[in-house]
């Protein structure tokens, strides 16, 4: 069964860090990109990085670009997010989701249950 | 940036009803949408990809149609388990391209 469980969210002051982790289950990591999509509370999606599936490419949402940095582990079918300089408006439920082959393109699926990061004073 | 634009921002219907719900892109995507379904407090879920396609699992209740700007989701009689919110996503060449709709939300009357 595909699984994706994310980790390392909390409470966390304004500039400070905080590293998400995703533990993969259920599928060959190491063949597929993956993606961390946020959702701040009683809002919308927003698409936050990529990775491919050997981390050679990344890809960042302008919101974010110069502060997060995605990476992966593929022995230990994991990836992470590293968020530093964190400001209240990154406030939200971070998910991480595989990119999966549809016919004529690729989607997101399956995705994590996700994990709240509160960026507060 | 291709924005999404989703209608209406919620709909209320009863079980047993047909339910439609739109998107529209800024600029032509081809066929390169997907429909998601999320329910209170879970993930969203892949239920239409490649505009028409029901991933799998999903009931042959949810259907998908559309190309260029003009998209649709239709859910053929509702079932209490399909009242959540329906987020649509685009995806052009480039990951740093995907953008969603800002969700329908679907009540029950």
């Amino acid at each position: 069964q595909v699984q994706l469980a994310e980790s390392g969210g909390g409470v966390v002051q304004p500039g400070r860090s905080l590293r998400l982790s995703c533990a993969a289950s259920g599928f060959y990591f190491s063949s597929y990109a993956m993606h961390w999509v946020r959702q701040a509370p009683g809002k919308g999606l927003e698409w936050v990085a990529f990775i491919s599936y050997d981390g050679s490419n990344k890809y960042y949402a302008d919101s974010v670009q110069g502060r997060f940095t995605i990476s992966r582990d593929n022995p230990r079918n994991t990836l992470f997010v590293q968020m530093n300089s964190l400001t209240v408006e990154d406030t939200a439920v971070y998910y991480c989701a595989r990119e999966w082959f549809g016919e004529l393109n690729n989607w997101f699926d399956p995705w994590g249950q996700g994990t709240l990061v509160t960026v507060s004073s | 940036e291709i924005v999404l634009t989703q209608s209406p921002a919620t709909l209320s219907l009863s079980p047993g009803e047909r339910a439609t719900l739109s998107c529209r892109a800024s600029q032509s995507i081809s066929r390169y949408l997907a429909w998601y379904q999320q329910k209170p407090g879970q993930a969203p879920r892949l239920l239409i990809y490649d505009a028409s396609k029901r991933a799998t699992g999903i009931p042959a209740r949810f259907s998908g149609s559309g190309s260029g700007t003009d998209f649709t989701l239709t859910i053929s009689s509702l079932e209490p388990e399909d009242f959540a919110v329906y987020y649509c996503q685009q995806r052009g060449n480039w990951p740093q391209f995907i953008t969603f709709g800002q969700g329908t939300r679907l009540e029950t009357k």
